[in-house]
C-alpha cells in the first residue's frame, strides 16, 4: 500500500459530461503530480502541485484543470469529456519538490466515457 | 535531461535471477537513479533508488558502477508474479515539451514476462 488515495477507483459517464477526481497523497507529503494512462499507452504527466501552489504542467488539456487544496488533497477537474479521454488517471505523491524524490502512486481511477 | 535507455522486453524462467540495465550517458552529479514496477492496471510502484556502488532492499538489488553511466537492477529468482513493466528514471526527470510545458517523462521501461 503506497499510501496514496484515489477515488473513485470507477467512474462511467457520457460524452459531453464533467467528472471530479479526488487524491488524497501519503501522509507527509506535499507535492502531488497527475498522470494519464491510455490503454498500452505510457504515463502522460499532466500536472504538478507542491504546497498548494501549481509547480509544473505538462501537455494538459484546456479542458482539464486541477487544485491542491490546504489539506493537500488534490483534485483533476475533467470537463467537456471526450472519448478520447477514457483512461486510468493515476495521482502520486512525495515529500519533495525535487527531482529526486520517489514518487508514490495511487491505484488510479479508472474513467470510461461512452 | 539525463535520457535513459533501457530493453523494450525481457523474457526469464520462473526461479532465474534477471538483471535489467539502463544507461544514462549524461547522468549529472546529484542525480539519483530510481527505478519503479507497474503491474496492469496499477499505478508504478517504487522498488529503489540508488547514487553510486549497490544499494540492496527486501526487494531488488541496484548495482550502479563508478562512472555511473548505467545502472543494472537485479531481481533474485523471480516468480510469475514479477511480471511487470520495469521503469528507470534519473534525477532530472524534467523535459520541455514547447509552449511553457514540462513532461515528467517516464518512457516505456521494460516489459518483463516470467515463463513458468
Amino acid at each position: 500500500d503506497s499510501g496514496v488515495t484515489q477515488t473513485p477507483k470507477h467512474l462511467i459517464t457520457a460524452t459531453g459530461q464533467r467528472v471530479t477526481l479526488r487524491c488524497s497523497p501519503r501522509s507527509g507529503d506535499l507535492s502531488v503530480y497527475w498522470y494519464q494512462q491510455s490503454l498500452d499507452q505510457g504515463l502522460q504527466f499532466l500536472i504538478q502541485y507542491y504546497n498548494g501552489e501549481e509547480r509544473a504542467k505538462g501537455n494538459i488539456l484546456e479542458r482539464f484543470s486541477a487544485q491542491q487544496f490546504p489539506d493537500l488533497h488534490s483534485e483533476l477537474n475533467l470537463s467537456s469529456l471526450e472519448l478520447g479521454d477514457s483512461a486510468l488517471y493515476f495521482c502520486a505523491s512525495s515529500f519533495r519538490q525535487d527531482n529526486n524524490s520517489p514518487l508514490h502512486f495511487g491505484n488510479g481511477t479508472r474513467l470510461t466515457v461512452t | 535531461l539525463a535520457k535513459t535507455t533501457q530493453p523494450i522486453s525481457m523474457d526469464s524462467y520462473e526461479g532465474q535471477e534477471v538483471n535489467i540495465t539502463c544507461s544514462h550517458n549524461n547522468i549529472a552529479t546529484n542525480d539519483y537513479i530510481t527505478w519503479y514496477q507497474q503491474f496492469p492496471s496499477q499505478g508504478p510502484r517504487f522498488i529503489i533508488q540508488g547514487y553510486k556502488t549497490k544499494v540492496t532492499n527486501e526487494v531488488a538489488s541496484l548495482f550502479i558502477p563508478a562512472d555511473r553511466k548505467s545502472s543494472t537492477l537485479s531481481l533474485p529468482r523471480v516468480s510469475l508474479s514479477d511480471t511487470a513493466v520495469y521503469y528507470c528514471l534519473v534525477g532530472d526527470r524534467w523535459s520541455y515539451s514547447g509552449a511553457g510545458s514540462y513532461q515528467l517523462t517516464f518512457g516505456k521501461g521494460t516489459k518483463l514476462s516470467v515463463i513458468p
